[in-house]
C-alpha cells in the first residue's frame, strides 16, 4: 500500500540555520509528492510538489527533490526565518485518488 | 479567488448529539475530499467526491457518519451520534481534477465532551 514516513519532531533551529526534514514513501506505482505547511491557526497550504522522478519542487526558498531510487522527498531550506515556524507535512498522491500524509514535523525557529 | 470555506470553525458538543460540518469548495473544482486529522497526526481520508458522486467512501464509518454533495458543489459531513473519539479537526479540500494538488480549508475543530 501507500504510506509516508517523515522525521519526528519537534525541530528547533536558530534563525539562518540550515533545515532538512526527511521524508520517505512507499507506493505501488508512480506517485506525485507534496510538502504542505500548516501555520498556527491556519489550514494546510501547498508548499511545493514534484510529479515525477528527479523533479525538484521549490517555493519560498524551500526545495525538495523526488528521488525514486531512495524513495525520498526530503525538504531543505538554506536559511530559515522565524516566520517559517509551522508544522510541515509530506504527502503523496497516486492518480489523485487520495492524499497520504505523514504525521507532520513541527518546526520552531528562534531569533 | 476565494479558497475552500468551511464552517463552523469550532464546535463543542456532548456525546450522543448530532453535528454537521459544511464545506464550500473552490469554484470549478470537481473533486472534493473530507479528511479527519487527529491531534499530532496527519490527515486521513474519510470520503472523496467526483462532482456529486462519492467515489471513495471506504474509510467513512458509515454507522454514524454520512456525507452529501448536492449539485456537485457544497458538501456536508454529519456525525450522528457523536462519540468522544470523534474529537478531531475535520478538513475539507478540493481539486480542479484528480491528478493535481488539493487546496484545503481551515478545518472545523470538533470537541466531544
Amino acid at each position: 500500500g501507500n504510506s509516508v514516513t517523515q522525521m519526528e519532531g519537534p525541530v528547533t533551529l536558530s534563525e539562518e540555520a540550515f533545515l532538512t526534514i526527511n521524508c520517505t514513501y512507499t507506493a505501488t506505482g508512480y506517485p506525485s509528492l507534496f510538502w504542505y505547511v500548516q501555520y498556527p491557526g491556519e489550514g494546510l497550504q501547498l508548499l511545493l510538489k514534484a510529479t515525477k522522478a528527479d523533479d525538484k519542487g521549490s517555493n519560498k526558498g524551500f526545495e525538495a527533490t523526488y528521488r525514486k531510487e531512495t524513495t525520498s522527498f526530503h525538504l531543505e531550506k538554506g536559511s530559515v526565518q522565524v516566520s517559517d515556524s509551522a508544522v510541515y507535512f509530506c504527502a503523496l498522491s497516486e492518480g489523485g485518488n487520495q492524499f497520504y500524509f505523514g504525521t507532520g514535523t513541527s518546526l520552531t525557529v528562534i531569533p | 479567488e476565494a479558497g475552500v470555506v468551511q464552517s463552523p470553525r469550532y464546535k463543542i458538543i456532548e456525546k450522543k448529539q448530532p453535528v454537521a460540518f459544511w464545506c464550500n469548495p473552490i469554484s470549478g473544482h470537481n473533486t472534493l475530499y473530507w479528511y479527519r486529522q487527529n491531534l499530532g497526526q496527519g490527515p486521513e481520508l474519510l470520503i472523496r467526491y467526483e462532482n456529486e458522486e462519492a467515489v471513495d467512501d471506504s474509510q467513512l464509518p458509515k454507522d454514524r457518519f454520512s456525507a452529501e454533495r448536492l449539485k456537485g458543489v457544497d458538501s456536508t459531513l454529519k456525525i450522528q451520534p457523536a462519540e468522544l473519539g470523534d474529537s478531531a479537526v475535520y478538513l475539507c479540500a478540493s481539486s480542479p481534477r484528480r491528478d493535481t494538488e488539493a487546496f484545503f480549508g481551515q478545518g472545523t475543530r470538533l470537541t466531544v465532551v
